[in-house]
């Protein structure tokens, strides 16, 4: 099973600043890696996939970056609307799918 | 639109059983894949089941498997869930959720509300 880590498990941020979040696979998983974003009470949403490529409707400032074990969401400029929990998915060796603990965005 | 809807959460005893249903509308149900995910209070997202198009092929965690199985009806445009010998650590929100990718890539695309599963006597 590939074991998902992410860091920091929580990061203040002010808006109009970056935010730069990271995820590592205890292996490699090529490119086949998704980035979700999720507010309290709500589903989680589908921001990143294939590593790099925006979903449909995700604003510019949202980039995925990396491949084998290493990968970094960017967001920046921060709006208000971001802060969030935003969770690394790795779909590469399968099954299990799984799923990282979780980056928790909020306000400095 | 697109659009998942799931029902049939409820507050059951350990040792219990439930069937979740997820009805799809606004895509081609019959041709894409499905995720259960669920998400016990205060945790992060936990693959429960895959199932493939058009149900040739069914996958399930390591800690469901006997319990839960998934399945679907494409005629219906609704996935299920069946799950048995339920436990206090099974309590969470149960998420439907469409893969994304056409035949290459198996993100998650859409994600329905949730339906609420407690466990507890």
């Amino acid at each position: 099973e590939i074991i998902m880590t992410q860091s920091p498990a929580t990061l203040s941020v002010s808006p109009g600043e970056r935010a730069t979040l990271s995820c590592r696979a205890s292996q490699s998983v090529r490119s086949n890696l998704a980035w979700y974003q999720q507010k309290p009470g709500q589903a989680p949403r589908l921001i990143i996939y294939a590593a790099t490529t925006r979903a449909t409707g995700v604003p510019g400032r949202f980039s995925g970056s990396g491949s084998g074990t290493e990968f970094t969401l960017t967001i920046g400029p921060l709006q208000s609307e971001d802060f969030a929990v935003y969770y690394c998915q790795q779909y590469n060796d399968w099954p299990p799918f799984t799923f990282g603990p979780g980056t928790k965005v909020d306000t400095k | 639109q697109v659009q998942l809807v799931e029902s049939g959460g409820a507050v059951v005893q350990p040792g219990g059983s439930l069937r979740l249903s997820c009805g799809a509308s606004g895509f081609s149900f019959p041709n894409s894949g499905m995720f259960w995910v669920r998400q016990a209070p205060g945790k992060g997202l936990e693959w429960v089941a895959f199932i493939r198009f058009d149900g040739s092929n069914k996958y399930s965690a390591g800690s469901v498997k006997g319990r839960f199985t998934v399945s679907r009806d494409n005629s219906k445009n609704t996935l299920y869930l069946q799950m048995h010998s339920l436990r206090v650590e099974d309590t969470a929100v149960y998420y439907c959720a469409k893969r994304g990718g056409g035949l290459v890539h198996y993100y998650i695309d859409v994600w329905g509300k949730g339906t609420t599963v407690t466990v507890s006597s």
